[in-house]
């Protein structure tokens, strides 16, 4: 059972370059997350997904794209890299658990994957 | 939005000793009080939590206190072990959006 998958794990990009980070989840959870961490700050919501083909913003999600075309993928892309960009994204999923209108479902982590941008 | 503060950001203690870290968060809305610790090269794994309906939990020497009204939780970690050093994070639930903060580096030292 391989939980939640990122690749890559790690990869530089010049400023302008795209990219794309995939997420792989084989626990068949409704609910996937990006999260950037940055030093001092914690894990910041980049965007989120509540079930295949819906997306919605988090946090900071200006310069980030997403799509769950299926249940078990979650995307996120870099239409033009910047510096500011540089971070450690970490994808999660969880079950749904509802409670009170919130879910409290168990977040599990891939491993994280480290970009930088020159 | 939610705003969720953590101290203190590091937190060095004996090996046998008593660690807590206290998080304050911003959203009276907010019902649901997740703990996840961060080892080194890792993803961040749950730990424990609590509910806005709940004021104590405990989990072996791993313990959760919530305050609502001060809209205040802390962590408690009681006999601390070298294994216990890593990076901790509380975060606040509100609806579909879990908000982190800040992380607390704790360090034990045998």
């Amino acid at each position: 059972n391989a939980g939640v998958t990122q690749t890559p794990k790690f990869r530089v990009l010049k400023t302008g370059q795209s990219m794309t980070l995939l997420c792989a989840q084989d626990m068949n959870h409704e609910y996937m997350y990006w999260y950037r961490q940055d030093p001092g700050m914690g894990l910041r919501l980049i965007h989120y997904s509540v079930g295949e083909g819906t997306t919605a913003k988090g946090e900071v999600p200006d310069g980030y794209n997403v799509s769950r075309l299926k249940k078990q993928n979650f995307l996120l892309g870099l239409e033009s890299a910047a510096p500011s960009q540089t971070s450690v994204y970490f994808c999660a999923s969880s079950y749904l658990r509802s409670s009170g209108g919130s879910n409290t479902g168990e977040l599990f982590f891939g491993e994280g994957s480290r970009l930088t941008v020159l | 939005g939610e705003n969720v503060e953590q101290h203190p950001s590091t937190l060095s203690v004996q090996e046998g000793d008593s660690a807590v870290i206290k998080c304050t968060y911003s959203d009276s809305a907010s019902n649901y009080f997740p703990w996840y610790k961060q080892e080194l090269g890792k993803g961040p794994q749950l730990i424990i939590d609590i509910r806005s309906n709940v004021g104590e939990k405990k989990d072996q020497r791993i313990a959760v206190t919530l305050n609502k009204t001060a809209k205040h939780f802390s962590l408690h970690i009681t006999e601390t072990q070298p294994e216990d050093s890593a990076v901790y994070f509380c975060a606040a639930n509100r609806r579909n959006m879990l908000t982190f903060g800040g992380g607390t580096r704790l360090m034990v030292k045998p």
